[in-house]
């Protein structure tokens, strides 16, 4: 992994169902792992910022993981609310570069 | 309540006018990024700046883009001269990096669209 990749792009997710989705990134010299939640027509802002291998962090009915030796996070949202429709991305710093990279980020729809 | 403040939030402008956009930091922060919202793309880092010095623009069109900080409470980002294809959400963020621990903030973007 040269880039940071999130899949799937979009999701749809019934009312009351819990999802998860996927950011891969480059494992090496990792630095952090950030994750934002984007609604639509604001700014993102920041739900977790992760930087110890096996972290996990949760904040409400979202959380979590990390995995930096293969390079690969997950986020879960348990009972997925119609508030949770939003666009989460993921950035980290990528080698060789002193920069904060996004991925394409995941579109997450929740149909009521 | 901290933030990050973009002007204007919507500016419409003709082909070929110059446009300027800008950014006031949280007061603090050391580092400012400038991101294009894009269709295909997602959030694409256009450039960004370390105690107000330019580290890496190599994702903007240098010959019509430029990025500044005159002072460490203002970024500016220009298109001069604007094409349509420059249409987009502009977004400013600061943090204080390299504490890669740390979030970035986003201010609310400028909605630029060029006719």
């Amino acid at each position: 992994i040269l880039n940071v990749e999130q899949s799937p792009q979009s999701l749809h997710v019934q009312e009351g169902d819990s999802t998860n989705f996927t950011c891969s990134f480059p494992s090496s010299n990792f630095y952090a792992l950030h994750w934002y939640r984007w609604e639509t027509a604001k700014s993102p802002e920041a739900l977790f910022v992760m930087t110890l291998n096996g972290d996990e962090k949760k904040k409400g009915r979202i959380s979590a993981t990390l995995n930096t030796k293969e390079g690969y996070s997950y986020l879960y949202i348990k009972g997925s609310q119609p508030e949770d429709s939003a666009t989460y991305l993921c950035a980290s710093k990528i080698q060789g570069a002193q920069k904060l990279v996004f991925g394409q980020g995941t579109r997450l729809t929740i149909n009521p | 309540d901290a933030r990050v403040t973009q002007t204007p939030r919507h500016k419409v402008t003709e082909m070929g006018q110059e446009v300027t956009m800008r950014c006031q930091p949280i007061l603090g922060h050391n580092t400012v990024f400038w991101y294009r919202q894009t269709m295909m793309q997602g959030l694409e880092l256009l450039a960004y700046f370390r105690n107000r010095a330019p580290l890496d623009d190599s994702g903007m069109p240098k010959d019509r883009f430029s990025a500044e900080m005159p002072d460490a409470t203002l970024a500016t980002l220009k298109i001069q001269p604007s094409e349509p294809r420059d249409s987009a959400v502009y977004f400013c963020a600061s943090g204080l990096f390299p504490d890669w621990n740390t979030e970035a903030f986003f201010g609310q973007g400028t909605r630029l669209t060029v006719v």
